[in-house]
């Protein structure tokens, strides 16, 4: 597509449960991001994919928290064992390597934990 | 403490008016950008301002970047309802190779018919 893909739009998972969720960035983008932005709060960075290189994983809140990124493009974010502080919108974006100025962002990830 | 404090939070006009919203922090930064997100959609960008006294206008938006990189503004003319929606700023620190947004929490805008 022409844009940040992502799915689940909204889920909605139990306490506990683990959750992943999916990011096709734009084709020809090597760079990813994912953010979340919680109720009341900006835009929170997790983690940032470059090509084949390490990601930078410093925003990651806890090690409940993982991603990864197959074939330079598709990328998962999985959260382990849900907890209700989890719920946010989480928010994809993808850029040229030399146009980190110029990202775009999916509609995101709404997750409810209950 | 939040890097970045927008001001005001919320605001309410009549369709026809000027308003101004402001981002500010007591750090430098590399460059900053101004996004709208509208309700259900992910932030999409409207600038990015790098040079420090920098102005840039986009129809009726009017951004500027303070001398000291420190702060920035957004300015509206003739707000119209489409004008509607939250508006973010988000900069970035370090080199240009920086990558990591910091983002302030918003101001959201609603603009009266």
């Amino acid at each position: 597509g022409a844009g940040v893909s992502q799915s689940p739009s909204n889920k909605v998972t139990e306490k506990g449960k683990d959750v992943e969720l999916r990011c096709d960035p734009i084709s020809g983008h090597t760079a990813l991001y994912w953010y979340r932005q919680s109720l009341g709060q900006g835009l929170e960075f997790l983690i940032y994919f470059q090509g084949n290189s390490a990601p930078d994983k410093s925003g990651l809140p806890s090690d409940r928290f993982s991603a990864e990124r197959t074939g330079g493009s598709v990328s998962t974010l999985t959260i382990q064992r849900t907890q209700q502080e989890d719920s946010a919108v989480y928010l994809c974006a993808s850029s040229f390597r030399n146009r980190r100025n110029t990202i775009y962002f999916g509609e995101g990830s709404w997750l409810t934990v209950v | 403490t939040q890097l970045l404090e927008q001001s005001p939070q919320f605001l309410s006009i009549q369709e026809g008016e000027n308003l101004t919203v402001y981002c500010n922090s007591s750090s430098v930064f590399s460059s900053l950008q101004w996004y709208r997100q509208e309700p259900g959609e992910g932030p999409v960008l409207l600038v990015t301002v790098v040079t420090g006294g920098e102005v840039k206008k986009l129809k009726r938006l009017t951004f500027q970047f303070g001398d000291a990189r420190k702060d920035s503004s957004l300015h509206i003319t003739a707000a119209q309802t489409g004008d509607t929606g939250l508006y973010l700023c988000a900069g970035t620190r370090g080199g240009a190779g920086s990558y990591q947004l910091t983002f302030g929490k918003g101001t959201k805008l609603s603009v009266i018919p």
